[in-house]
Protein backbone atom coordinates (compact mmCIF):
# COMPACT_ATOMS: atom_id res chain seq x y z
CA UNK A 1 0.00 0.00 0.00
CA UNK A 2 1.06 3.54 -0.26
CA UNK A 3 3.09 4.70 2.65
CA UNK A 4 5.46 7.35 3.86
CA UNK A 5 8.67 7.37 5.48
CA UNK A 6 9.87 10.55 7.08
CA UNK A 7 13.47 9.78 8.23
CA UNK A 8 14.09 11.97 11.53
CA UNK A 9 11.93 11.78 14.19
CA UNK A 10 13.10 15.21 15.30
CA UNK A 11 15.70 18.00 14.48
CA UNK A 12 17.59 20.47 16.41
CA UNK A 13 18.82 23.39 14.56
CA UNK A 14 20.32 26.71 15.94
CA UNK A 15 19.26 30.13 14.22
CA UNK A 16 19.84 31.14 10.20
CA UNK A 17 21.29 26.97 10.24
CA UNK A 18 20.03 25.06 6.91
CA UNK A 19 17.34 22.84 7.42
CA UNK A 20 16.62 19.48 5.68
CA UNK A 21 13.80 17.02 6.61
CA UNK A 22 13.85 13.61 4.10
CA UNK A 23 10.78 12.09 3.53
CA UNK A 24 11.01 9.11 1.39
CA UNK A 25 7.29 7.54 -0.56
CA UNK A 26 5.77 4.43 -1.87
CA UNK A 27 3.14 4.45 -3.92
CA UNK A 28 2.32 4.15 -8.10
CA UNK A 29 1.88 5.97 -10.33
CA UNK A 30 1.87 10.08 -9.86
CA UNK A 31 0.84 10.58 -6.35
CA UNK A 32 0.56 14.20 -5.19
CA UNK A 33 2.80 15.46 -2.25
CA UNK A 34 2.38 17.82 0.39
CA UNK A 35 4.44 18.76 3.53
CA UNK A 36 1.82 20.21 6.66
CA UNK A 37 2.56 22.17 9.45
CA UNK A 38 1.90 21.90 13.04
CA UNK A 39 1.87 24.06 15.74
CA UNK A 40 2.04 23.53 19.54
CA UNK A 41 -2.00 23.01 20.22
CA UNK A 42 -3.14 23.68 16.35
CA UNK A 43 -4.51 21.56 13.73
CA UNK A 44 -1.65 20.19 10.30
CA UNK A 45 -1.82 23.82 8.39
CA UNK A 46 -0.98 22.66 4.59
CA UNK A 47 2.35 24.53 3.47
CA UNK A 48 2.44 23.46 -0.29
CA UNK A 49 2.12 20.46 -2.86
CA UNK A 50 3.72 19.17 -5.87
CA UNK A 51 1.93 16.31 -8.50
CA UNK A 52 4.72 15.97 -11.35
CA UNK A 53 8.01 14.98 -11.33
CA UNK A 54 10.30 17.56 -10.70
CA UNK A 55 7.83 19.50 -9.77
CA UNK A 56 8.75 22.34 -6.98
CA UNK A 57 6.85 23.20 -4.32
CA UNK A 58 7.52 26.17 -1.75
CA UNK A 59 5.85 28.53 0.37
CA UNK A 60 7.75 30.74 3.63
CA UNK A 61 10.82 30.03 2.45
CA UNK A 62 10.53 26.13 2.44
CA UNK A 63 10.85 24.22 -0.26
CA UNK A 64 10.85 20.69 -1.67
CA UNK A 65 11.08 18.96 -4.74
CA UNK A 66 9.39 15.91 -6.21
CA UNK A 67 11.61 13.37 -7.53
CA UNK A 68 10.35 10.25 -8.86
CA UNK A 69 13.30 8.76 -9.59
CA UNK A 70 14.57 8.37 -5.56
CA UNK A 71 10.74 8.58 -4.42
CA UNK A 72 11.49 11.58 -2.35
CA UNK A 73 10.31 15.12 -1.27
CA UNK A 74 12.95 16.31 1.23
CA UNK A 75 11.92 19.47 2.97
CA UNK A 76 14.82 21.94 3.02
CA UNK A 77 15.15 25.73 4.37
CA UNK A 78 18.03 27.85 3.86
CA UNK A 79 17.95 29.59 7.16
CA UNK A 80 15.37 28.85 10.27
CA UNK A 81 14.20 30.96 12.88
CA UNK A 82 12.60 30.14 16.24
CA UNK A 83 9.32 30.46 14.68
CA UNK A 84 9.92 27.92 12.70
CA UNK A 85 9.80 25.54 15.81
CA UNK A 86 6.70 22.61 14.74
CA UNK A 87 6.27 19.51 13.54
CA UNK A 88 6.68 18.41 9.55
CA UNK A 89 4.27 15.94 8.34
CA UNK A 90 5.27 14.57 4.99
CA UNK A 91 1.91 13.22 2.89
CA UNK A 92 0.74 11.31 -0.40
CA UNK A 93 -2.34 11.63 -1.91
CA UNK A 94 -3.06 8.54 -4.39
CA UNK A 95 -6.55 9.93 -6.52
CA UNK A 96 -6.30 6.85 -8.20
CA UNK A 97 -5.95 4.40 -4.88
CA UNK A 98 -9.11 6.29 -3.11
CA UNK A 99 -10.12 9.53 -4.06
CA UNK A 100 -9.14 12.33 -1.43
CA UNK A 101 -7.20 10.18 0.97
CA UNK A 102 -3.93 10.82 2.20
CA UNK A 103 -1.67 9.19 4.21
CA UNK A 104 1.24 11.02 6.36
CA UNK A 105 4.28 10.29 7.81
CA UNK A 106 5.22 10.04 11.49
CA UNK A 107 6.37 13.00 11.91
CA UNK A 108 9.65 15.62 12.55
CA UNK A 109 9.68 18.08 15.38
CA UNK A 110 11.99 20.77 14.36
CA UNK A 111 13.36 22.56 17.22
CA UNK A 112 15.24 25.71 16.40
CA UNK A 113 17.78 26.98 19.19
CA UNK A 114 17.59 30.79 19.43
CA UNK B 1 -12.26 32.83 5.67
CA UNK B 2 -13.18 28.78 4.97
CA UNK B 3 -13.16 26.75 8.21
CA UNK B 4 -12.96 23.99 10.05
CA UNK B 5 -14.39 23.97 14.05
CA UNK B 6 -14.53 21.03 16.55
CA UNK B 7 -16.54 20.72 19.50
CA UNK B 8 -15.54 20.06 22.15
CA UNK B 9 -12.13 21.27 22.30
CA UNK B 10 -11.75 19.11 25.44
CA UNK B 11 -13.35 16.45 26.39
CA UNK B 12 -13.05 13.46 29.74
CA UNK B 13 -14.71 10.21 29.84
CA UNK B 14 -15.19 7.61 31.44
CA UNK B 15 -14.45 4.03 29.89
CA UNK B 16 -17.95 2.18 28.77
CA UNK B 17 -19.15 5.77 28.27
CA UNK B 18 -20.46 7.38 25.18
CA UNK B 19 -18.35 10.27 23.14
CA UNK B 20 -19.52 12.36 20.26
CA UNK B 21 -17.21 14.00 18.42
CA UNK B 22 -18.31 16.80 16.39
CA UNK B 23 -16.99 18.88 13.43
CA UNK B 24 -18.10 21.79 10.54
CA UNK B 25 -16.70 23.17 7.95
CA UNK B 26 -17.73 26.28 5.71
CA UNK B 27 -15.56 25.06 3.01
CA UNK B 28 -17.78 23.36 1.27
CA UNK B 29 -16.34 20.46 0.48
CA UNK B 30 -17.33 17.19 -0.51
CA UNK B 31 -14.69 14.99 1.60
CA UNK B 32 -14.08 14.95 4.95
CA UNK B 33 -12.06 13.24 7.34
CA UNK B 34 -11.34 12.26 10.97
CA UNK B 35 -7.98 11.02 12.07
CA UNK B 36 -6.24 10.15 15.45
CA UNK B 37 -2.67 11.92 16.15
CA UNK B 38 -0.50 9.85 18.71
CA UNK B 39 2.88 10.42 19.41
CA UNK B 40 5.28 8.11 16.89
CA UNK B 41 2.34 7.41 14.81
CA UNK B 42 1.72 10.94 13.45
CA UNK B 43 -2.19 11.26 11.88
CA UNK B 44 -4.05 7.80 11.53
CA UNK B 45 -7.19 8.09 9.49
CA UNK B 46 -9.96 6.56 11.54
CA UNK B 47 -13.45 7.39 9.24
CA UNK B 48 -14.07 9.53 6.04
CA UNK B 49 -16.94 10.43 3.95
CA UNK B 50 -17.42 11.49 0.36
CA UNK B 51 -21.03 13.49 1.36
CA UNK B 52 -23.53 13.45 2.91
CA UNK B 53 -25.17 10.06 4.03
CA UNK B 54 -21.59 8.21 3.43
CA UNK B 55 -19.12 6.96 5.41
CA UNK B 56 -16.31 5.12 4.87
CA UNK B 57 -13.75 3.19 6.96
CA UNK B 58 -10.25 3.99 7.13
CA UNK B 59 -7.30 2.79 8.56
CA UNK B 60 -8.02 1.92 12.16
CA UNK B 61 -12.38 2.23 12.43
CA UNK B 62 -12.36 -0.29 14.76
CA UNK B 63 -13.92 0.98 17.99
CA UNK B 64 -15.35 4.18 16.13
CA UNK B 65 -18.40 4.76 14.55
CA UNK B 66 -19.05 8.11 12.08
CA UNK B 67 -21.92 10.00 10.43
CA UNK B 68 -22.48 12.74 7.93
CA UNK B 69 -25.72 14.41 8.32
CA UNK B 70 -24.97 17.17 5.92
CA UNK B 71 -22.20 18.61 4.02
CA UNK B 72 -21.02 20.43 6.48
CA UNK B 73 -20.91 18.15 9.52
CA UNK B 74 -19.34 14.98 10.49
CA UNK B 75 -19.43 13.15 13.58
CA UNK B 76 -17.12 10.09 14.97
CA UNK B 77 -18.69 8.32 17.86
CA UNK B 78 -17.36 6.03 20.36
CA UNK B 79 -19.87 3.95 21.71
CA UNK B 80 -18.39 2.14 24.35
CA UNK B 81 -15.07 4.45 25.13
CA UNK B 82 -11.79 3.49 26.35
CA UNK B 83 -8.31 3.86 27.75
CA UNK B 84 -6.84 3.37 24.23
CA UNK B 85 -8.95 5.66 22.96
CA UNK B 86 -7.05 8.51 24.67
CA UNK B 87 -5.63 11.19 21.99
CA UNK B 88 -6.17 14.05 19.84
CA UNK B 89 -8.84 14.30 17.30
CA UNK B 90 -8.58 15.93 14.45
CA UNK B 91 -10.69 16.60 11.46
CA UNK B 92 -10.48 17.71 8.55
CA UNK B 93 -12.08 18.48 4.73
CA UNK B 94 -11.14 18.81 0.85
CA UNK B 95 -11.88 17.72 -2.30
CA UNK B 96 -10.55 14.84 -4.66
CA UNK B 97 -10.33 16.25 -7.95
CA UNK B 98 -7.28 17.53 -9.95
CA UNK B 99 -4.73 19.42 -7.69
CA UNK B 100 -7.72 20.50 -5.31
CA UNK B 101 -7.21 17.38 -2.80
CA UNK B 102 -5.62 19.55 -0.19
CA UNK B 103 -7.05 18.88 3.24
CA UNK B 104 -7.76 21.65 5.88
CA UNK B 105 -7.87 20.91 9.28
CA UNK B 106 -9.96 22.01 12.61
CA UNK B 107 -8.10 22.74 15.90
CA UNK B 108 -8.22 19.23 17.41
CA UNK B 109 -10.19 17.89 20.40
CA UNK B 110 -7.64 16.50 23.21
CA UNK B 111 -10.20 12.96 24.68
CA UNK B 112 -9.02 11.73 27.75
CA UNK B 113 -10.79 8.43 28.95
CA UNK B 114 -10.31 7.49 32.46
Amino acid sequence: GDSVTQTEGQVALSEEDFLTIHCNYSASGYPALFWYVQYPGEGPQFLFRASRDKEKGSSRGFEATYDKGTTSFHLRKASVQESDSAVYYCALGNGGSALGRLHFGAGTQLIVIP
Amino acid sequence: EAAVTQSPRNKVAVTGGKVTLSCNQTNNHNNMYWYRQDTGHGLRLIHYSYGAGSTEKGDIPDGYKASRPSQENFSLILELATPSQTSVYFCASGWDWGDQDTQYFGPGTRLLVL
